[in-house]
């Protein structure tokens, strides 16, 4: 079946722009992470939807971030005001939610700020 | 909290030999333990995950990791090495008990080379 996708799979923007990243999830995973891989600081856990609950933000390393599920479906990460260290890979996993479930992860999306 | 040591960057491995990429963890409760590899330019991918039971898990091509509970290691193996299983391997760890949110954390990776 379909696995997890994310749009785009690249984004060039200049500092200081906003900039929207997209997740659409497995089917029938009510469970969705956001992370972000960069070189120095590895693959970080930045958000967490669980259903209709209130999302777990304690991995949001600014209030520039900040990301919404509709319909407990598909995810946007947005990122306002960009900076240049928010050059990662944004990668977003989905799982059936429960502890012992694997995440399954998107193929992710390149985000480089100028 | 939890945490995932990788202690190695780099694991340099002729083709049709063994492999090992080693992974340490620390959680306060019970481990959930797993294993991913990056191929360039894509996501994740799972390899295969220790939940309970027994302590030797088999996962996708051929790979399997061995849970020491005393040694707090989940070291990920291969009897034959392949050239395509050159890859960035990241482990992960999820604690059972202290962990609401069921975010994984994971190690630093480690970028398995297998040389023909």
């Amino acid at each position: 079946g379909a696995g997890v996708s994310q749009s785009p799979s690249n984004k060039v923007t200049e500092k200081g722009k906003d900039v929207e990243l997209r997740c659409d999830p497995i089917s029938g995973h009510t469970a969705l992470y956001w992370y972000r891989q960069s070189l120095g600081q590895g693959l970080e856990f930045l958000i967490y939807f669980q259903g209709n609950s209130a999302p777990d933000k304690s991995g949001l390393p600014s209030d520039r971030f900040s990301a919404e599920r509709t319909g407990g479906s598909v995810s946007t990460l947005t990122i306002q005001r960009t900076q240049q260290e928010d050059s990662a890979v944004y990668l977003c996993a989905s799982s059936m939610g429960l502890a012992v479930d694997t995440q399954y992860f998107g193929p992710g999306t390149r985000l480089t700020v100028l | 909290a939890q945490s995932v040591a990788q202690p190695e960057d780099q694991v340099n491995v002729a083709e049709g030999n063994p492999l090992t990429v080693k992974c340490t963890y620390s959680v306060s409760g019970n481990p959930y333990l797993f294993w991913y590899v990056q191929y360039p330019n894509r996501g994740l991918q799972f390899l295969l995950k220790y939940i309970t039971g027994d302590n030797l898990v088999k996962g996708s091509y051929g790979f399997e990791a061995e849970f020491n509970k005393s040694q707090t290691s989940f070291h990920l193996k291969k009897p034959s090495a392949l050239v395509s299983d050159s890859a960035l391997y990241f482990c992960a760890v999820r604690d059972f008990l202290n962990n609401a949110g069921n975010m994984l954390t994971f190690g630093g990776g480690t970028r398995l080379m297998v040389k023909p």
